[in-house]
């Protein structure tokens, strides 16, 4: 079945470093999603991309559809201790299609 | 608009029962897809249901089941319940009427099996 790859696995960065984070897959999809989730609640939506090739801004976080179809990135600037928590990628390949998600990246902020 | 809502939050349960989870999607949504979560498995996807059929269905045994009523509310049912079967169930609900379609969590339902 579709899997997609999410990488790293964890990440542990200084207080305003930059953070960059990815999934690829072999299959081709027609959305991606980005989500992080704090401990014990649901995933939050955080950034939603339609195009391939789109570029796509919340705040301090950047993520693109890869233009291949097949990987997405997502990047957070200026981390801060808030950003701690676990990001996923999402992707969707055609509309009767279930959402399948990465296995997640987990953040750590060292103040 | 509220969002979307799980009930109950935490469920404790012993061997061999069963158990019914809830989830009302967002007003408008038509979609309700069910995950469960583990910390070894990442999101698993259980099942989807869409207008009150289940579209898609994932790998995992019939002891997993679910239903969605006319006003989009799903309900899922474990039966016989497992000491594996511990773990953070989530609802996700969507439009699904477009390609571009976001998917909104609820907060889950944590079940303990002992």
């Amino acid at each position: 079945g579709q899997q997609l790859n999410q990488s790293p696995q964890s990440m542990f960065i200084q207080e305003g470093e930059d953070v960059s984070m990815n999934c690829t897959s072999s299959s081709i999809f027609n959305t991606w999603l980005w989500y992080k989730q704090d401990p014990g609640e649901g995933p939050v939506l955080l950034i939603a991309l339609y195009k391939a090739g789109e570029l796509t801004s919340n705040g301090r976080l950047t993520a693109q559809f890869g233009i291949t179809r097949k990987d997405s990135f997502l990047n957070i600037s200026a981390s801060i201790p808030s950003d701690v928590g676990i990001y996923f990628c999402a992707a969707l390949g055609g509309r009767n299609t279930p959402l399948v998600f990465g296995k997640g990246t987990r953040l750590s902020v060292i103040a | 608009k509220a969002g979307v809502t799980q009930t109950p939050r935490y469920l404790i349960k012993t061997r061999g029962q069963q158990v019914t989870l809830s989830c009302s999607p967002i007003s408008g949504h038509r979609s309700v897809s069910w995950y469960q979560q583990t910390p070894g498995q990442g999101l698993q996807f259980l099942f989807e249901y869409f207008s009150e059929t289940q579209r898609n269905k994932g790998n995992f045994p019939g002891r997993f089941s679910g239903r969605q009523f006319s006003n989009s509310r799903s309900e899922m049912n474990v039966s016989t319940l497992e000491l594996g079967d511990s773990a953070l169930y989530l609802c996700a609900s969507s439009s699904r009427l477009t390609m571009n379609t976001e998917a909104f969590f609820g907060q889950g339902t944590r079940l303990t099996v002992v």
